[in-house]
């Protein structure tokens, strides 16, 4: 079973700020996407095949890693940035990286 | 721009199944794959399970043993049916539109399982 790890568990920053989240496989991977998660809301893909950015995404996200580690970058924190991030594997399984928060400093 | 919206019951009691529509607007369910995601209470994400157009299913090997998504094309509607619920399936369900990665989700809605 390939299970995902995301750190750090939170990221405390302020706007502006450039935000690096990780996540890693316990083995290698070859489909992975990142998803942006506001309070009360339902996730938003951001990143799908390691580094293409969503329809209408920022450029300021941005997705690249290979193997087993993979790392998410917010170049310039936006406000509406801080919120909850998760990796998922794709492919063979689907599986979620249990997040990362990333809140204002 | 294609929307999903669930619907069904908000709350179950242990033992009995969990029901749950999934309305699409905007667009055709009949192309793409088209899956079920939940999530408990302030914890992560967890896949379900997925029904191509086609009727083709894919399930999460830790609940297959309980779960069953069916499409009703004609209603441009897909469903959840997942039996013999605890507490631990209390969660917010999402439908998303997708069998690998995710694009397009509904709101979601929170079932909750107690007597």
């Amino acid at each position: 079973e390939i299970v995902l790890t995301q750190s750090p568990g939170t990221l405390s920053l302020s706007p502006g700020e450039r935000a690096t989240l990780s996540c890693r496989a316990n083995q290698s991977i070859s489909y992975l996407a990142w998803y942006q998660q506001r309070p009360g809301q339902a996730p938003r893909l951001l990143i799908y095949g390691v580094s293409t950015r969503a329809t209408g995404v920022p450029d300021r996200f941005s997705g690249r890693g290979s193997g087993t580690d993979f790392t998410l970058t917010i170049s310039r924190l936006e406000p509406e940035d801080f919120a909850v991030y998760y990796c998922q594997l794709y492919g063979d399984s689907r599986t979620f990286g249990p997040g990362t928060k990333v809140d204002i400093k | 721009q294609v929307q999903l919206q669930e619907s069904g019951p908000r709350l179950v009691k242990p033992s009995e199944t969990l029901s749950l529509t999934c309305t699409v607007s905007g667009g055709s369910i009949s192309t793409f794959y088209w899956s079920w995601i939940r999530q408990p209470p302030g914890k992560g994400l967890e896949w379900i399970g997925y029904i191509y157009y086609i009727g083709s299913t894919h399930y999460s090997p830790s609940l297959e043993s309980r779960v069953t998504i069916s499409l009703e094309t004609s209603k441009n509607q897909f469903s959840l049916n997942l039996t013999s619920v605890t507490a631990a399936d209390t969660a917010v369900y999402y439908c998303a539109r997708g069998g690998g990665r995710f694009d397009t989700w509904g709101q979601g809605t929170l079932v909750t399982v107690s007597s």
